[in-house]
């Protein structure tokens, strides 16, 4: 299995702030990458796939990058709506897995 | 706007078999580009993909649950169902059905959920 790790865990910041997320495969996954993002309570939502495409209605200041092993999402200017949990997922290969998440709160 | 609804039983018993169906609105489980996909988070954790399956019937399960795990398919109810066998406590979980969309190059990723449905396994 394709182990995902992401960093940091949890993540403090402020409305306004610029913030981001790095997620880290086991081995190349090409740009086979997608983020999505869970408030609690509530099923996760697809934010960008293929590691840097936004999918259809994300707000634009949600942006991915990298490709091989090393991943990132970035928020612009952090919005209150945008505190919640963020998962990074692989689609290289079977099994498909998640990272671990990571908690963005409220400084 | 395509919708996803789970349900199913809320309490299993430890050993016996923990059954949901997924019942998929605005979309077609036949459409070609789709594969229909199942997810578990048990509480306070992440994501695990359990596996999914295509209007065909064919099939592709996690191998740490393979030997547990049946999906089937209903094209004519538009819906489609976990069966998860021998189940303990480790499998309360909250329990997604998702769209697995397989498009061209790398444009595969899980685009609509459903809610979620909280599955409890207690005696």
């Amino acid at each position: 299995d394709i182990q995902m790790t992401q960093s940091p865990s949890s993540l403090s910041a402020s409305v306004g702030d610029r913030v981001t997320i790095t997620c880290r495969a086991s081995q190349s996954i090409s740009s086979y990458l997608n983020w999505y993002q869970q408030e609690p309570g509530k099923a996760p939502k697809f934010l960008i796939y293929a590691a840097s495409s936004l999918q259809s209605g994300v707000p634009s200041r949600f942006s991915g990058s990298g490709s091989g092993t090393d991943f990132t999402l970035t928020i612009s200017s952090l919005q209150p709506e945008d505190f919640a949990t963020y998962y990074c997922q692989q689609s290289y290969s079977s099994p498909r897995t998640f990272g671990q998440g990571t908690k963005l709160e409220i400084k | 706007q395509v919708q996803l609804q789970e349900s199913g039983p809320g309490l299993v018993k430890p050993s016996e078999t923990l059954s949901l169906t997924c019942t998929v609105s605005g979309g077609s489980v036949s459409s070609g580009s789709n594969y229909w996909s199942w997810i578990r988070q048990p509480p306070g954790k992440g994501l695990e993909w359990i596996g999914h399956i295509y209007y065909s019937g064919s099939t592709n399960y996690n191998p740490s649950l393979k030997s547990r795990v049946t999906m089937s398919v209903d094209t004519s109810k538009n819906e489609f169902s976990l069966k998860l066998s021998s189940v303990t406590a480790a499998d309360t979980a909250v329990y997604y059905c998702a769209r697995y969309y397989y498009g061209s190059g790398t444009k595969e990723y899980f685009d609509y959920w459903g809610q979620g449905t909280l599955v409890t396994v207690s005696s």
